[in-house]
């Protein structure tokens, strides 16, 4: 069974760009969550889609968005990116039902220039 | 404000040893906590989750104690291996792990000397 996969690997962008990461869950997973692990940070939940619906999102501003289509993937957007936004950007999905474990991809290392 | 603390920030134990990773958290909606273990370059892996209606929970040399009045819990790893060399991620959340995201600690590097 294939893992959480994530792309791209690794995107470098320069101040004000946007970004867009693309995560695919595990077969059968309708949750899809994201996270920030920034250095010095830990890492920090971002937003939950569920059933194509943004559930939840943690303290992070709206420039972070996102999206969820009907196969279950998702997209992450950062628009007008802050030297601060580098990080790796984990995604995890789980099963439906707010009591299932979340399993992690390998995330995408967003640098900013 | 930082809900779950764990310690130590780092931690170095002799092959065969135990390694114990300490997590205290604030919030008394949470009612699961899972720990990661993540080697470099890789995203974070579910070892073992608990919640709070056990005192303990096994699965091969991974142990979590739990202790509900005290808010605290922690992962054992017993007969510790080079392998185990890597970066554990206690965690908790308030409905299992879905509607508010994971609160992660701010993670162990654990190394194993051979």
């Amino acid at each position: 069974e294939a893992g959480v996969t994530q792309s791209p690997t690794h995107l470098i962008k320069t101040r004000g760009q946007q970004a867009t990461l693309r995560c695919s869950p595990i077969s059968g997973h309708t949750s899809v969550y994201w996270y920030q692990q920034a250095l010095g940070l830990g890492l920090q939940f971002l937003l939950w889609y569920d059933e194509g619906e943004e559930r939840n999102r943690g303290n992070f501003p709206p420039r972070f968005s996102g999206r969820q289509f009907p196969n279950y993937s998702s997209e992450l957007n950062v628009n007008a990116l802050e030297l601060e936004d580098s990080a790796l950007y984990l995604c995890a999905s789980s099963s439906t039902g707010s009591d299932q474990p979340q399993h992690f991809g390998d995330g995408t290392r967003l640098s900013i220039l | 404000q930082q809900q779950v603390k764990q310690s130590p920030q780092s931690l170095i134990v002799q092959k065969g040893g135990i390694s114990i990773i300490n997590c205290a958290y604030e919030n008394t909606a949470f009612d699961y906590f899972p720990w990661y273990q993540q080697f470099p370059g890789k995203g974070p892996a579910l070892l073992i989750a608990i919640r709070p209606d056990v005192s303990e929970k096994k699965e091969g040399r991974f142990t979590i104690s739990f202790n509900k009045s005290a808010k605290q819990f922690s992962l054992h790893i017993m007969d510790s291996q080079p392998g185990d060399s890597a970066t554990y991620f206690c965690a908790a959340s308030g409905f299992g792990g879905g509607a508010d995201g994971l609160t992660f600690g701010k993670g162990t590097h654990l190394i194993i000397q051979p």
